[in-house]
């Protein structure tokens, strides 16, 4: 079973306007990481945000915004003021304390286009 | 944040050839590090978890026999795809965990990622 589903596989939008990218975990753990991170055109993944278990505030960092929901284990990413630069590809990505390693488990990931 | 490098950052190759990749931890010491696989288009799918003196651990499908993995020394992993076929073009990224590093957020970071194309 897909522990990450990001269900939107492509979005496009045009400059300026705001967009939501969900994401929806499944785990047994109950301390765990949930993760953001964008991979532009060049591949190098980016780390946006990381979020614990037991903390589900919202955070916001400049446009970004993470609303993060245990009741129906999401953690949605919006981005304000979309722009250009924002077209990439948004993964959502899961790391389970238990886990042996730690390792992580990625959502297909959603691509992002901001038409100019 | 924590810096990893791999190398080559893209390799072409004949097919029957061997590509080895290195993934290094630049300013930390890793015990742990993990390797990828992202075919265009897809999303990552962990390969195996390379433990520092210790043999990898390779996830169901992946022929650990093609796709040796050495962690000799706790800043160095390598990833050796033997016999190259066409079918193992992909991009190939490793991650590695610092746990020294108090007060960050990323508990693991990944390199740039190596292209692999197989003719």
């Amino acid at each position: 079973a897909q522990k990450v589903t990001q269900a939107q596989t492509e979005i496009s939008v045009v400059e300026k306007e705001d967009v939501t990218l969900d994401c929806v975990y499944e785990t047994r753990d109950t301390t765990y990481y949930l993760f953001w991170y964008k991979q532009p055109p060049s591949g190098e993944l980016v780390f946006l945000i990381r979020r614990n278990s037991f903390d589900e505030q919202n955070e916001i960092s400049g446009r970004y915004s993470w609303n993060f929901q245990k009741s129906t284990s999401s953690f949605n990413f919006t981005i304000t003021a979309s722009q250009v630069v924002d077209s990439a590809v948004y993964f959502c990505a899961l790391s389970e304390f238990e886990e042996a390693g730690n390792q992580f488990y990625f959502g297909t990931g959603t691509s992002l286009t901001v038409i100019p | 944040g924590a810096v990893v490098s791999q190398h080559p950052s893209w390799v072409i190759c004949k097919s029957g050839t061997s590509v080895k990749i290195e993934c290094r931890s630049l300013d930390f010491q890793a015990t742990t590090m993990f390797w990828y696989r992202q075919f265009p288009k897809q999303s990552l799918m962990l390969m195996a978890t390379s433990n520092e003196g210790s043999k990898a651990t390779y996830e169901q499908g992946v022929e650990k026999d093609k796709f040796l993995i050495n962690h000799a020394s706790l800043t160095l992993s390598t990833l050796t795809v033997t016999s190259a076929h066409p079918e193992d073009s992909s991009f190939y990224i490793c991650s590695a965990r610092d746990l020294g590093r108090t007060g960050s957020t990323e508990t693991q970071y990944f390199g740039p990622g190596t292209r692999l194309l197989v003719l």
